[in-house]
């Protein structure tokens, strides 16, 4: 079974620039999170996917971060315009059931603003 | 919001001996936690789990302790190897709510 895929593995743009990130979770699992670390701190939520549906996006910084999970499959995750204070390494993770927590993590996808 | 703390940022042990990475929780209606490894270029793994109904519970290897009383969590690994160098986090969650994690531990194991 093929585990969270997540593209790209790395990125480099300018301030002021567009970034999508985009996560392939686990066939079947209807849960899907987004989190991020910045360099030497927690890895903080930013929001959770059932299906297609926002459960909850209590963590998402600002409105320049739009997440999607159109059709309840992939998602997306946009940047648009990327600050400094954006980079880190973004997450996704898949779960099969909400309670259970074992969630399967991605690779994840390192940013850099420049 | 809630923290999760780890008392030491980095560790350092020998191979073979055991290892112990302590974690705090803040919020005590945190009924669930997981232990994480990350090794480099990768998304964290699952390790362990114990739900607040427990004081204990045995992995390959692998321990893990809950103190609620104090609010505090352990991941005691048995002979570590190199292999078990990466970054552990823990993570807690309260019902219906989100997945708090903390900083990490970087766990460095000596040849």
């Amino acid at each position: 079974e093929a585990g969270v895929t997540q593209f790209p593995s790395h990125s480099v743009i300018e301030k002021g620039q567009t970034v999508t990130l985009r996560c392939d979770p686990i066939s079947g699992h209807d849960n899907l999170y987004w989190y991020r670390r910045v360099m030497g701190k927690e890895i903080k939520f930013l929001l959770h996917f059932v299906k297609e549906s926002k459960q909850d996006e209590s963590g998402m910084p600002n409105n320049r971060f739009l997440a999607e999970r159109t059709g309840g499959t992939y998602s997306t995750l946009k940047v648009q315009p990327a600050e400094l204070e954006d980079s880190g390494v973004y997450f996704c993770a898949s779960s099969q059931d909400l309670r259970q927590g074992e969630q399967y993590f991605g690779p994840g996808t390192r940013l850099t603003v420049t | 919001g809630e923290s999760v703390g780890l008392h030491l940022p980095t560790l350092s042990v020998q191979e073979g001996d055991n290892s112990i990475i302590n974690c705090a929780y803040s919020n005590s209606a945190s009924d669930y936690f997981i232990w994480y490894k990350q090794e480099s270029g990768k998304g964290p793994q699952f390790i362990i789990d114990i739900r607040s109904n427990m004081d204990k519970r045995q992995g390959q290897r692998v321990t893990v302790l809950l103190n609620k009383t104090v609010k505090h969590l352990s991941l005691q690994i048995a002979a570590t190897q190199p292999g078990d160098s990466a970054v552990y986090f823990c993570a807690e969650n309260i019902p219906g709510n989100q997945f708090y994690f903390g900083t990490g531990t970087s766990l460095t194991v000596i040849p």
